[in-house]
Parts: structure tokens; sequence; C-alpha cells
């Protein structure tokens, strides 16, 4: 089976631009969320979606959004770029919104410049 | 706030056993967890367990858990070079499993 998988793998994009990042999850998880993962550190919770609702957020500006599609596909969009947006940014599914754990594709990396 | 934190770095000899620690703050955390994330990939979920468990077997992993203390350990049995990579530690953020705080993570490095 195939497991989460986002696009692109990777982009380069210039301060101020927007981006949109894309994310498919396992088959039949209906929960997506996003997390920042800057180098070096741990990643960061951004967004949590189930049934196409936002159900959590983490602490990040509002020139961050995402949204949930029909068929339990997510996007993650920044706008207004900064420097430190530079990040490997990893979408995770589950099957329920909760109990039951988390499962990482392998990332998409954002490099602004 | 919730916080995760572990050592950053681990160097053991091929063969040997690996403990990597870890200390969590949230006491109401229903998952702990343990990812394993090799360069350029993503995270791979090694294994999570229940606040209601203490230790919990999976072939060559061991997950200990303290709940007192707020202490999680991974152990390694039989460590092999493709073991290397950095382990996160992760706690819920009270019971949402999708909901996780992260540690800084631990590079594991294997000596001949």
């Amino acid at each position: 089976d195939a497991g989460v998988t986002q696009s692109p793998t990777h982009l380069i994009k210039t301060r101020g631009q927007h981006v949109t990042l894309r994310c498919s999850p396992i088959s039949g998880h209906k929960s997506v969320s996003w997390y920042q993962q800057v180098l070096g550190q741990g990643p960061q919770f951004i967004f949590q979606y189930y049934e196409k609702e936002e159900r959590g957020r983490g602490n990040f500006p509002d020139r961050f959004s995402a949204r949930q599609f029909p068929n339990y596909s997510s996007e993650l969009n920044v706008n207004a770029l900064l420097l430190g947006d530079s990040a490997l940014y990893l979408c995770a599914s589950s099957f329920w919104e909760n109990n039951s754990p988390l499962h990482f594709g392998n990332g998409t990396r954002l490099t602004v410049t | 706030g919730e916080d995760v934190e572990q050592s950053l770095f681990l160097s053991v000899r091929e063969g040997d056993s690996s403990v990597i620690n870890c200390t969590y703050t949230d006491s109401s955390s229903t998952y702990l967890y343990w990812y394993k994330q090799e360069p350029g990939a993503g995270l791979q979920l090694l294994t999570y367990i229940f606040s209601n468990m203490d230790m919990k077997q999976d072939q060559r992993l061991t997950v200990l858990l303290n709940k007192k203390d707020k202490h999680l350990s991974l152990r390694i049995a039989d460590t092999q070079t493709g073991d290397s990579a950095i382990y996160f530690c992760a706690e819920s953020i009270g019971s949402s499993a999708s909901k996780i705080i992260f540690g800084s993570g631990t590079r594991l490095s294997i000596r001949p």
C-alpha cells in the first residue's frame, strides 16, 4: 500500500511569494496533519484536519492556511514567504481524528531565498 | 507548557544495545512515540506506547515508560549500521494522537 505522498519533493521560492504544498494520505485515513521541521530541530505542529474541518492549529501566523478535500487529500498554503519559512514540511495521516498513530510522508523541502 | 527533552548524540558499537532516553512534561499525554529519521527522509513511526502501559516490546525494540518520572526510553538490541539515524521522542497533547510535541532528536551513530 502507498504511504503518505507529498508533492513537490523540493521547492525554491523567493521572499514575498506564496507556495502550495500537497499531501495524499494513506488510503482510508481521514485525518491529515501538517508539521514544519526546521533544520536541526524536531517537527512542529501546524494544522490538523479531519473530515474537511480544522481540528487544531499550532502557533503559526495567519500566513499559513490549509484545507482538506472530500477525498481527504490536503493542501498547505503559505503566503508572503519569509526566509525563516525555509524548512521541511511534513504531512501525516491517521485513520481517526484521535486514538490512532500518525504516519508521516517524506516531506517537501522548501527553500526561501 | 509541553516540552520534550532528549540528549543530542549517542554513539554505540555495532552489536551492542542502544538506549535513548527522553523526558516529557505533559502528564495528560495519552500516547508517547518514537520516530526514526534517516538523512533526507521523512519520519518513520518505530513504535508508540499508551500511557497506561509500562513496557512494549517489538522485535529488537523495547520501550519503557516511567509515568511517575515522565521518562521514556527506547532500547535497540544488537544495534546495526542501518540503525544510524536521528530518533525523535514525541508526546501527544492530551488525548489527541494527531497533535504531538517532538523532542530535538538524538543522533545515533554506530562505530565498528
